[in-house]
This record gives C-alpha cells, sequence and structure tokens, in this order.
C-alpha cells in the first residue's frame, strides 16, 4: 500500500515563529487534505488540495502532485495551533479511501 | 462547532457488553466514513458507506457491524470486544459519493473495554 510520511515528527516553536510541515507520499494520488487534531481529539479539515497552492489566513498549503510531496505552512503561530497535523491521501484508482501520514505534533509555547 | 454529530463521547464497556456507537449528519453528504484512532497514531479506515451502500470494508473483524439506516446516519455495533480495541473512534462524511471531497469529522466516540 501507499507509504504517507510526514516530517518533522515534533516540533516546538515559540509563539510568533514561522514553520513548514511536509508530506511525502509514495503513490500517485489525486486527493490530498491537510486536518488538525486538536489536544481534545478533534480533527478539523484544514484544506483540500490535491494540486496547487491554497491559503485560509495564517496557515497556506502546497501540493506537487508530480514530484509527490505537500507542505503546510503555518505564519505566525498561536498557542491554539497546537495539536497533531496530519496529512492524508487517496490513491488514484481507490475510491473513498483516504491513507492519513505518521502525522507531525507541534508544540507552540509562550 | 462540528456539523457531525457523534455519541456517545465516552463509552466503558465489558467483553460481554453489546452496544452501538451513532453519527449523524445534516448535510446532505453521499458518503460517511468509521475510523478507529489509537493513541498517539494516525486514524485507520474501518469502514465506508457511499450511498448508503457499504463500499470499503478494512478486513475489520466481525465484532464490529456497521448499519447506515438511512443517509444521515450511521451506526457501529459493538459485541464481544476486546481490551485491544480500546480507541477512539471516529465517524466522517463527505459530500462526494466517491471521495473527491473535504472530509469532516464527528469530535469522536472514546471507548474503553474493561
Amino acid at each position: 500500500g501507499i507509504q504517507v510520511e510526514q516530517s518533522p515528527p515534533d516540533l516546538i516553536l515559540q509563539e510568533g515563529a514561522n514553520s513548514t510541515l511536509r508530506c511525502n507520499f509514495s503513490d500517485s494520488v489525486n486527493n490530498l487534505q491537510w486536518f488538525h487534531q486538536n489536544p481534545w481529539g478533534q480533527l478539523i479539515n484544514l484544506f483540500y488540495i490535491p494540486s496547487g497552492t491554497k491559503q485560509n489566513g495564517r496557515l497556506s498549503a502546497t501540493t506537487v502532485a508530480t514530484e509527490r510531496y505537500s507542505l503546510l505552512y503555518i505564519s505566525s503561530s498561536q498557542t491554539t495551533d497546537s495539536g497533531v497535523y496530519f496529512c492524508a491521501v487517496r490513491v488514484s484508482g481507490t475510491a473513498s479511501k483516504l491513507t492519513f501520514g505518521t502525522g507531525t505534533r507541534l508544540q507552540v509555547t509562550l | 462547532d462540528t456539523e457531525v454529530t457523534q455519541t456517545p463521547k465516552h463509552l466503558v464497556m465489558g467483553m460481554t457488553n453489546k452496544k452501538s456507537l451513532k453519527c449523524e449528519q445534516h448535510m446532505g453528504h453521499r458518503a460517511m466514513y468509521w475510523y478507529k484512532q489509537k493513541a498517539k497514531k494516525p486514524p485507520e479506515l474501518m469502514f465506508v458507506y457511499s450511498y448508503e451502500k457499504l463500499s470499503i470494508n478494512e478486513s475489520v473483524p466481525s465484532r464490529f457491524s456497521p448499519e447506515c439506516p438511512n443517509s444521515s446516519l450511521l451506526n457501529l455495533h459493538l459485541h464481544a470486544l476486546q481490551p485491544e480495541d480500546s480507541a477512539l473512534y471516529l465517524c466522517a462524511s463527505s459530500q462526494s459519493g466517491t471521495g473527491d471531497s473535504p472530509l469532516h469529522f464527528g469530535n469522536g466516540t472514546r471507548l474503553t473495554v474493561t
């Protein structure tokens, strides 16, 4: 099956800092999504981004499907950004099955 | 606020009990999903219903039995579970029945099997 690796696995930032999270995948995909799981377990969909670049406030994401990676940028980080960030992908030709990456655990400190 | 509602939030059950997890969405989404998440791990797909029909079963043991009574409701019936089944169970929905749309998750049911 497809391998979805995220880096770094853990990240500690001071409030106000910027960061880049990476998602590498081993097969062709036609669906890529980024999620934030807060400390209470709630999973929030941040981006649906099979290709190209999108921005939402302090967050932006870029997917280069031909090179099999996606990046999530967090600018001016806040303590509420803490939690685990997952990318999830769907392999071309596999209907409805999203496979989650290994995750990046982010802690933003004051 | 999540638009996918899961009940109960917490559940403790013995290995001989029968219980059900419930999930509801009123967004008109055509696909609904059950995921299982163990501590410090990513969510793992269990089942997918597309247009109210079971389209994916990820070789889940028969002690987990999904049911989709209508397009808004999804149940997961539990019977004779093992302690290793303790986990966060997440329901999700997507507008497209083929998976080409954003996935929206409920807040999950935290299950403990004693």
